[in-house]
């Protein structure tokens, strides 16, 4: 059974460092991992979609990297600004021809970036 | 724009009346999803459809109901059979094109008083 982490589940940093949130997975027969932000009552948004066979994408200051063999992505936001406070989730969907299209979900990092 | 509107985004409802919260997308996705997410228990799964006119129970379908009559529009219904309903309900739709990349309306947030 797909299961899904994030460590850690809270960071605060100071305005301008450089972070990285990770995204741990147990089966590493994935069809793709992607990355959203989440703000307080609102909606997903989508940050970055890496495909099974691709190492990383990139989107302005964030670049999100995938290691399926150790079952590891990374989301690294560079020069971190208080408008990136938000929580941070990672998805999975498994790469399985099955009747149930089921997207596995972390339980998210709440950033605050401190100005 | 392209997108997915959902909508009461907030909705207050009494002990033992059935509710509906409207999902459509403009998006010509053809998977539609509905979740639920509930703090410190992350996005639960509800209902699925990948067709027009056809829909599959997730994890937590008891006391929901949906239909698919139109690719447009995936309508969640919360019965009172649903012990807890008080959350906020995510409406998601997924293309065939794009490398399976899946999209988020802004939310319901259910209230039962």
């Amino acid at each position: 059974k797909q299961e899904v982490t994030q460590i850690p589940a809270a960071l605060s940093v100071p305005e301008g460092e450089n972070l990285v949130l990770n995204c741990s997975f147990t089966d590493s027969a994935i069809y793709n991992l992607q990355w959203f932000r989440q703000d307080p009552g609102k909606g997903l948004t989508s940050l970055l979609l890496i495909q099974s066979s691709q190492r990383e994408q990139t989107s302005g200051r964030l670049n999100a990297s995938l290691d399926k063999s150790s079952g590891r992505s990374t989301l690294y936001i560079a020069a971190s600004q208080p408008g990136d406070s938000a929580t941070y989730l990672c998805a999975v969907k498994p790469d399985r021809e099955t009747s149930y299209d089921k997207v596995i979900f972390g339980p998210g990092t709440s950033l605050s970036v401190i100005p | 724009d392209g997108g997915i509107t959902q909508s009461p985004k907030y909705l207050f409802r009494k002990e033992g009346q059935n509710v509906t919260l409207s999902c459509e997308q403009n998006l010509n996705h053809d998977a539609m999803y509905w979740y639920r997410q509930d703090p410190g228990q992350g996005l639960r799964l509800i209902y699925y459809s990948q067709i027009v006119n056809d829909f599959q129970k997730g994890d937590i379908a008891e006391g929901y109901s949906v239909s698919r009559e139109k690719k447009e529009s995936f309508p969640l219904t919360v019965t009172s059979a649903q012990k807890n309903p008080t959350a906020f309900y995510l409406c998601a739709s997924r293309g065939r094109l794009g490398g399976g990349e899946l999209f988020f309306g802004e939310g319901s947030r259910l209230t039962v008083l």
